[in-house]
């Protein structure tokens, strides 16, 4: 099975800051990486796929790259919707892998 | 917009089968170009991809629950299901059914049923 790490597990954070998430793969996964969001009680929403592929009605400000092994998603300028827990998940194979999550909280 | 519920009990008791339905609207189960798939998640915990449906009839498990887990479709419903054979608490998670977009033989997991919470307990 193919591993996905994430870091860090909580990061506090400020309305207009910059932040970066990184997650890391066991393995060489080529670019196919997915990012979603999640908030309290509800089913996550899909974001990026293709490592760096932003689906259709994601705000510009939310960005991701990497390939291989290693990836990172971006917002450039927190709003307040956007404080929430972050998944990557490979899909390189038949399976599908999630991190176990970054928690994006207000400082 | 494509729609997906799932149904079924909140309550299993220990050793019993868990088995759950989705239903989709504004898509068909019969596309070629998604899978459809369950993904579960414990309480304050990640998310667990358990396995998905291909309109072929063909499934995939997650190595972990393959032989407790059956998915299976009706194409004349449009919805698909997920039993979960010898469940124990440690099943107990909310369970979602969602799309996969069909890249090869990956996918990734574009929309989401709202979820439904399982309790394994007697």
């Amino acid at each position: 099975d193919i591993q996905m790490t994430q870091s860090p597990s909580t990061l506090s954070a400020s309305v207009g800051d910059r932040v970066t998430i990184t997650c890391r793969a066991s393995q060489s996964i080529s670019n196919w990486l997915a990012w979603y969001q999640q908030k309290p009680g509800k089913a996550p929403k899909f974001l990026i796929y293709k490592a760096s592929i932003l689906q259709s009605g994601v705000p510009s400000r939310f960005s991701g790259s990497g390939s291989g092994t290693d990836f990172t998603l971006t917002i450039s300028s927190l709003q307040p919707d956007d404080f929430a827990t972050y998944y990557c998940q490979q899909y390189s194979d038949y399976s599908a892998t999630f991190g176990q999550g970054t928690k994006l909280e207000i400082k | 917009q494509v729609q997906l519920q799932e149904s079924g009990p909140g309550l299993v008791e220990p050793s019993q089968t868990l088995s759950l339905t989705c239903t989709v609207s504004g898509g068909s189960i019969r596309s070629g170009n998604y899978f459809w798939n369950w993904i579960r998640q414990p309480a304050g915990k990640g998310l667990e991809w358990i396995g998905r449906f291909y309109y072929t009839g063909s499934t995939n498990h997650s190595p972990s629950l393959k032989s407790r887990v059956t998915i299976s479709g009706d194409p004349s419903k449009n919805q698909f299901s997920l039993n979960l054979s010898s469940v124990t608490a440690a099943d107990t998670a909310v369970y979602y059914c969602a799309r996969g977009v069909v890249v090869g033989a990956r996918a990734y997991f574009d929309y989401w049923g709202q979820g439904t919470l399982v309790t394994v307990s007697s």
